[in-house]
């Protein structure tokens, strides 16, 4: 099935531990993302790709980097995990950019304790 | 101020009934508009667009109003499966990254 493979599904991280949230997708779409989502904040963008090679900075970036080796993969890593970053981590890809829909993955349920 | 802004609700409706949600935006120079809808504890997925003109989707209807700078979500005959938030989505044509997202609706429709 086309989609977006987040992995893993839930986790709980002591805090100052290393942690890559995986994100794969197989639609070909050049753009990919990655949302923060908390209680009352809504969706907050913290890293995207225009296409691979190539990564920004998005509204939340503090404490995530990412790479983008190749179209389908787009790894979030955090170096060393507060529980500020207890949180929903949504992937998410779109095709042409932003004036279309995105497709999001399952999402990642993260504790740092 | 929020750049994009949604009453946060919820909204409870009893089933068949017609509720209507708006979001306004900040950002004149906004130019796509999107509805989408999440269930509790899933992903978000795209509803629909929003056009210039308005558009209909069986029970559902979005409209733009650019002067006043709102979207609107119109659900017709509420089903209890309509029971979700409902999150509007803005895409600017200025900044590095584009696509901003309200904080969402909840709808809670009752038999």
């Amino acid at each position: 099935i086309a989609g977006i493979t987040q992995a893993p599904t839930s986790q709980i991280l002591a805090a100052g531990r290393r942690m890559t949230l995986r994100c794969t997708q197989d639609m070909r779409h050049n753009a990919m993302y990655w949302y923060r989502q908390d209680l009352g904040l809504g969706l907050r963008l913290i890293h995207y790709s225009n296409t691979a090679g190539t990564t920004g900075k998005g509204e939340v970036p503090d404490g995530y980097s990412v790479s983008r080796a190749n179209t389908d993969d787009f790894p979030l890593t955090l170096a060393s995990a507060v529980p500020s970053q207890t949180s929903v981590y949504f992937c998410a890809s779109s095709d042409t950019g932003d004036s279309d829909g995105y497709t999001f993955g399952s999402g990642t349920r993260l504790t740092v304790v | 101020r929020k750049e994009v802004e949604q009453d946060p609700g919820p909204f409870n409706v009893p089933e068949g009934a017609t509720v209507a949600f708006n979001c306004t935006y900040s950002n004149s120079a906004s130019q796509s508009f999107f509805w989408y809808r999440q269930d509790c504890r899933k992903e978000p997925k795209l509803l629909m667009s929003v056009y210039s003109s308005g558009n209909e989707d069986g029970r559902f209807t979005a409209q733009l109003n650019r002067a006043s700078q709102y979207i609107s979500l119109l659900i017709r005959d509420s089903k209890l499966s309509d029971s979700a938030t409902y999150l509007c989505v803005v895409n600017r044509n200025t900044g590095g990254f584009k696509t901003i997202f309200g904080a969402g609706t909840r709808l809670f429709v009752k038999a």
